[in-house]
């Protein structure tokens, strides 16, 4: 069974469309998080939440918007997308907010 | 704002040589923890080290912790192409007591 999973895997689209991406963890964890990872590999947190409400939200367009239905899934609604969106986002859960962090196996995402 | 710097950016090995990377940190760090991310793959964690002085062991990697809780290292010893990714250090910090990941070294080795 897959600890932390994220669908899709893979996404390509145009400039301008709308797109969410889901992540489901099953480790019974408390805290999940998003990162984004740009074409140098840098890791940049962009949201945490903890048990269904937000605890951390870095500088991030407010075209990215988090919604956790509850502290298994925390998914990530993107409007207007534009070509800097595109990256690999990883979702990640972790026990409490300082503990060890498990990472998803990353969304691709290509915008045109 | 807290920074954590690692270097050297990228390395490049001679399987069987040694490799060291290197974590620092502009405020102290109530912990470190590490990180493997192999090619298309996802971060994985490998360790985290909470004392100062702290030096931990797993097989052929060899963590240390500084005294000050301001730097850290990973050293490989005698490379193999498995150990081929980017490592990452990672420390609390942050405006909102987040991890605050530092931007990697990317190992790579020559069989």
């Amino acid at each position: 069974d897959t600890a932390v999973s994220q669908t899709p895997k893979y996404l390509v689209t145009q400039m301008g469309n709308d797109k969410s991406i889901k992540c489901e963890q099953n480790l019974g964890h408390d805290t999940m998080y998003w990162y984004k990872q740009d074409s140098k590999k840098f890791l940049k947190i962009m949201f945490s939440y903890n048990n269904k409400e937000l605890i951390i939200n870095e500088t991030v367009p407010n075209r990215f918007s988090p919604k956790s239905p509850d502290k298994a899934h925390l998914n990530l609604h993107i409007n207007s997308l534009e070509l800097g969106d595109s990256a690999v986002y990883f979702c990640a859960s972790s026990q409490y907010s300082l503990e060890t962090q498990y990472f998803g196996p990353g969304t691709r995402l290509l915008v045109l | 704002g807290q920074q954590v710097m690692q270097i050297p950016q990228y390395q490049h090995v001679q399987e069987g040589e040694d490799f060291t990377t290197y974590c620092n940190s502009s405020t102290t760090l109530s912990n470190i923890q590490w990180y493997k991310q192999r090619p298309g793959g996802h971060p994985v964690f490998l360790i985290q080290l909470v004392k100062s002085g702290e030096v931990k062991k797993q097989k052929r990697l060899t963590f240390q912790f500084g005294e000050a809780k301001k730097n850290s290292s990973l050293h490989i010893t005698a490379t193999q192409t498995t150990d081929v990714g980017t490592y990452f250090c990672a420390g609390l910090g942050g405006s909102q007591g987040n991890l605050i990941f530092g931007k990697g070294t990317k190992l790579s080795v020559k069989p």
